[in-house]
């Protein structure tokens, strides 16, 4: 089954503790992204990325970093969360050849 | 900077009316999307509209496109409990970076 697939889904932590968001897909997209989306101000871009080694800053890329290793992996990097990165992320990915873009199941993180 | 703009926000609508959610957009775009969100799950991928005046249907939902006026619209016929959901429009732009940019989301309640 094609999909993105995101873990945890659920994850509280303290303050600067860093932690990583996994993010694998198995279509063999080239083209990744991670949101978050917070109430009233619908889905945001955060890092994206064109293909292997290729990343680059979205809408709200402060406090975050990625990395894009391999094809299929996508992990979200906050290397000392804060409580404002409480939130809920989606990673997706997409190729040129499709008409639409696939989100993961989601990943709700509580920074306490 | 391209912004994407939904109403109504919230909707509460009684089982078997009719209708429409907008979705204004502020510049040229590619492709323009229409998700389903169920609380606390993903995005579900509802239309995918390429062209000026393409139209799609499925079941009690369809969705237009008017590139002229950067409208779209989301057209509920007969509504039933079942449609209950947070409703996202978004538009991309091939320009390097293929972002997609979200409305707010319109939260629809469908009372029996």
């Amino acid at each position: 089954e094609a999909q993105v697939t995101q873990n945890p889904r659920y994850l509280i932590t303290v303050t600067g503790k860093k932690l990583t968001v996994t993010c694998s897909q198995n279509m063999n997209h080239e083209y990744m992204s991670w949101y978050r989306q917070d109430p009233g101000l619908g889905l945001r871009q955060i890092y994206y990325s064109m293909n292997v080694e290729v990343t680059d800053k979205g809408d709200v890329p402060e406090g975050y970093k990625v990395s894009r290793k391999e094809k299929r992996n996508f992990p979200l990097i906050l290397e000392s969360p804060s409580p404002n990165q409480t939130s809920l992320y989606f990673c997706a990915s997409w190729d040129r050849g499709h008409y639409g873009y696939t989100f993961g199941s989601g990943t709700r993180l509580t920074v306490v | 900077e391209l912004k994407v703009e939904q109403n109504p926000l919230f909707l509460s609508m009684q089982e078997g009316k009719n209708y429409t959610i907008y979705c204004n957009y502020s510049t040229t775009s590619d492709r323009l999307y229409w998700y389903r969100q169920d609380p606390g799950k993903s995005l579900e991928s509802l239309f995918v509209l390429l062209s000026n005046g393409a139209v799609k249907q499925e079941g009690r939902l369809m969705a237009s496109l008017d590139t002229k006026a950067r409208l779209s619209t989301l057209h509920i016929t007969a509504a039933v409990h079942d449609l209950s959901a947070t409703y996202f429009c978004a538009v991309d732009r091939f320009h390097g970076n293929e972002k997609l940019t979200f409305g707010t989301g319109t939260r629809l309640t469908i009372i029996p």
